[in-house]
């Protein structure tokens, strides 16, 4: 199947740094991928759907300043969370569906656990 | 839609016996659904789908099942094992449509010795 690559798995970071989260699609291309956050115990939250050469759209309450979307090619789509702060930890997960693919099945990336502190 | 800010109900069988993993959908217009799993810290695995055209379909020790009457979608699992227990997630979607698909709440499966 369609393997979607995530980094990094985990990381650490100060408040007020900004930290960057990669997603690609390794073998297809995706002109839309989404972004989603999920804290412990609960269901995924989208955040906002990045379009390949265009602006993201963000899901309502998600600050779009605070979490910069760029998804610059058909096989990488980037989530900045920028100016961390402690309530911005959690497990932030991307996916992607095959462009070719008349279905909408998605293929996740294996999460990023963010802890600000 | 999705069941946000809600903890995740809970499902315990002991191992060898077979899961059934409930999930309601909410769009009559929705004719794709997918199971996922998701382990701990992991993002979720591709389990299995079904268009709306079929009423079951199986794949390796799971079967799905879609009640359209009713809106209604389980996941089997036979003679669960303890490589089985995940959090489980049900997805509807519209074939073609742009609109990406609409989780449900997940269900924890646990299973023991």
């Amino acid at each position: 199947g369609a393997v979607v690559s995530q980094h990094p798995s985990w990381v650490i970071c100060k408040s007020g740094t900004s930290v960057k989260i990669e997603c690609r699609s390794l073998d297809f291309q995706a002109t839309t991928m989404f972004w989603y956050r999920q804290f412990p115990k609960q269901s995924l939250m989208l955040m906002a759907t990045s379009n390949e050469g265009s602006k993201a759209t963000y899901e309502q309450g998600v600050e779009k300043d605070k979490f910069l979307i760029n998804h610059a090619s058909l096989t990488l789509s980037t989530l900045t969370v920028t100016s961390a702060h402690p309530e911005d930890s959690s497990f932030y997960i991307c996916s992607a569906r095959d462009q070719r693919d008349v279905i909408e099945k998605l293929f996740f990336g294996s999460g990023t656990q963010l802890s600000v502190l | 839609g999705e069941s946000v800010g809600l903890h995740l109900p809970t499902l315990s069988v002991q191992e060898g016996d077979n899961s059934i993993i409930n999930c309601a959908y909410s769009n009559s217009a929705s004719d794709y659904f997918i199971w996922y799993k998701q382990e701990s810290g992991k993002g979720p695995q591709f389990i299995i789908d079904i268009r709306s055209n079929m009423d079951k379909r199986q794949g390796q020790r799971v079967t799905v099942l879609l009640n359209k009457t009713v809106k209604h979608l389980s996941l089997q699992i036979a003679a669960t094992q303890p490589g089985d227990s995940a959090v489980y997630f049900c997805a509807e979607g519209i074939s073609g449509s742009a609109r990406q698909l609409t989780f449900g709440s997940g269900t924890q499966l646990t299973v023991l010795p």
